[in-house]
């Protein structure tokens, strides 16, 4: 089955700073793949994703991400965090079998921002 | 705002209750999703409901059950509930079947089982 790791709990990065965050995946076939955002007390937004081509893929808020089939990564960067990118952040993975097809997540990655 | 709107916000219970929690997709879609996230085990899926029928099923319980609507709500069954039910219920919706179309976030349902 497909899966997603995330292997940063929890990251501090000062204001103005270049943030990288990290997701690998497990999919045998080329992968569809995701980044969500999700503020305190708010439902998930999707940032980007990625089905095929340009390996390197705009998002909105200034994010983008990186497919890197060799190392079975997508992490998401952002040259310069502001205060309000303080949230949690959710790599996924589009999974189908038998029983269907659905999103799996990653358990997600917290974002502190530092003044 | 995503436009998908859950209630109730708050459900506090006690153990082997059932409680019901709805959603409302955004205007026009016909995908409903439920997703389950806690602590532990991070954001499940549960299940998936395109034009009310059921279309892709994932980590859902047998004590829970979901429907969709003719209108397109849906409400998420939770039955015989346990400590462990505890988390914030998520429901998402999108225009088409294919999970690939951007999903709309509703802000959750958080359930504390007492």
């Amino acid at each position: 089955a497909q899966s997603v790791t995330q292997p940063d709990i929890h990251i501090t990065v000062s204001e103005g700073a270049s943030l990288e965050l990290r997701c690998n995946y497990s999919y045998g076939a080329t992968p569809y793949l995701f980044w969500y955002v999700q503020s305190p007390g708010q439902g998930l937004q999707l940032l980007l994703k990625y089905f095929s081509g340009d390996t390197l893929v705009q998002g909105i808020k200034g994010f983008e991400a990186e497919f890197k089939r060799s190392q079975s990564s997508f992490n998401l960067r952002k040259p310069s965090v502001h205060w309000s990118d303080a949230a949690e952040y959710f790599c996924a993975v589009g999974q189908a079998n038998q029983a269907g097809t659905a999103l799996i997540f990653g358990k997600g990655t917290t974002l502190s921002v530092s003044s | 705002d995503s436009g998908v709107t859950q209630t109730p916000k708050h459900l506090i219970t006690a153990t082997g209750q059932r409680v019901t929690l709805r959603c409302s997709p955004r205007s026009g879609d016909l995908s409903v999703y439920w997703y389950q996230q806690s602590l532990d085990q991070g954001l499940q899926f549960l299940i998936q409901y395109y034009n009310g029928e059921e279309r892709a099923k994932g980590n859902i319980l047998e004590r829970f059950s979901a429907q969709q609507f003719p209108d397109l709500h849906s409400e998420l069954n939770l039955s015989s509930l346990e400590l462990g039910d505890s988390a914030l219920y998520f429901c998402a919706s999108s225009a088409g079947a294919d999970w690939f179309e951007k999903l709309f976030f509703g802000s959750g349902t958080q359930l504390s089982v007492l």
